[in-house]
């Protein structure tokens, strides 16, 4: 069982649909992050919140919307996808300020674009 | 920048063998290394770390040594199991990064192991 909870674990979705996927964690940490990972391919990462602010934003394009309403959830809002957006959306949590803290995985939400 | 090289894939054993999977790094600060493993349908597992030279991160038989001197962080196991089949990463987080807690990854190595 992962401590980092990810919902839904698959979705399938029109272009111009709008959906959210969600991530929540309660193992205290305040950094949380959003990957993207194709297949045969390492998770690429996406944003990074530290303390509930975006700290990194990986140049993703504007239809991927992050949110971080407190420190146990993560969003990650979906709009006017494109086909080769169709991926495993990974959600991460670690300790802030400790640069030997390993980051922990949820199972991922399995994303097709139709 | 950081970069990690990782042993290209598949690597196909026969249970009970021993297994190697190198991992190389370049850094320009002093980072911690870390081995991931991806089982099928699921996400990312820390298997185990190590945050200084010397170090050696251990868990469920597999071990890593941080060595500085040829920057390298290869995973070992004395005998694998059919259930060690997945993808394995290697990552390292650099402290310059202080407080942005950024994973730079291998290509991972995916093991297949036959009974």
């Amino acid at each position: 069982d992962t401590e980092v909870t990810q919902t839904p674990k698959h979705l399938v979705m029109g272009m111009t649909n709008k959906k959210s996927l969600k991530c929540e964690q309660h193992m205290g940490h305040r950094a949380m992050y959003w990957y993207k990972q194709k297949a045969k391919k390492p998770p690429e990462l996406m944003f990074v919140y530290s303390y509930e602010k975006l700290s990194i934003n990986e140049s993703v394009p504007s239809r991927f919307s992050p949110e971080c309403p407190n420190s146990s959830l993560l969003n990650l809002h979906l709009h006017a996808l494109q086909p080769e957006d169709s991926a495993l959306y990974l959600c991460a949590s670690s300790q802030v300020l400790r640069g030997n803290q390993p980051q922990h995985f949820g199972d991922g939400t399995r994303l097709s674009i139709l | 920048g950081d970069s990690v090289t990782q042993m290209e894939g598949p690597v196909t054993l026969s249970e009970e063998a021993f297994l190697t999977i190198n991992c190389t790094y370049t850094a320009t600060g002093y980072p911690s290394l870390f081995w991931y493993v991806q089982y099928p349908g699921e996400g990312l597992q820390l298997l185990l770390k190590a945050t200084k030279a010397d170090d050696k991160g251990s868990n469920k038989g597999f071990e890593a040594t941080y060595r500085k001197e040829t920057t390298s962080f290869h995973l070992e196991k004395g005998s694998v199991q059919v259930s060690d089949s997945a993808v394995y990463f290697c990552a390292l987080s650099d402290l310059q990064n202080f407080g942005n807690e950024k994973l730079t990854f291998g290509t991972g190595t995916r093991l297949t192991i036959i009974p």
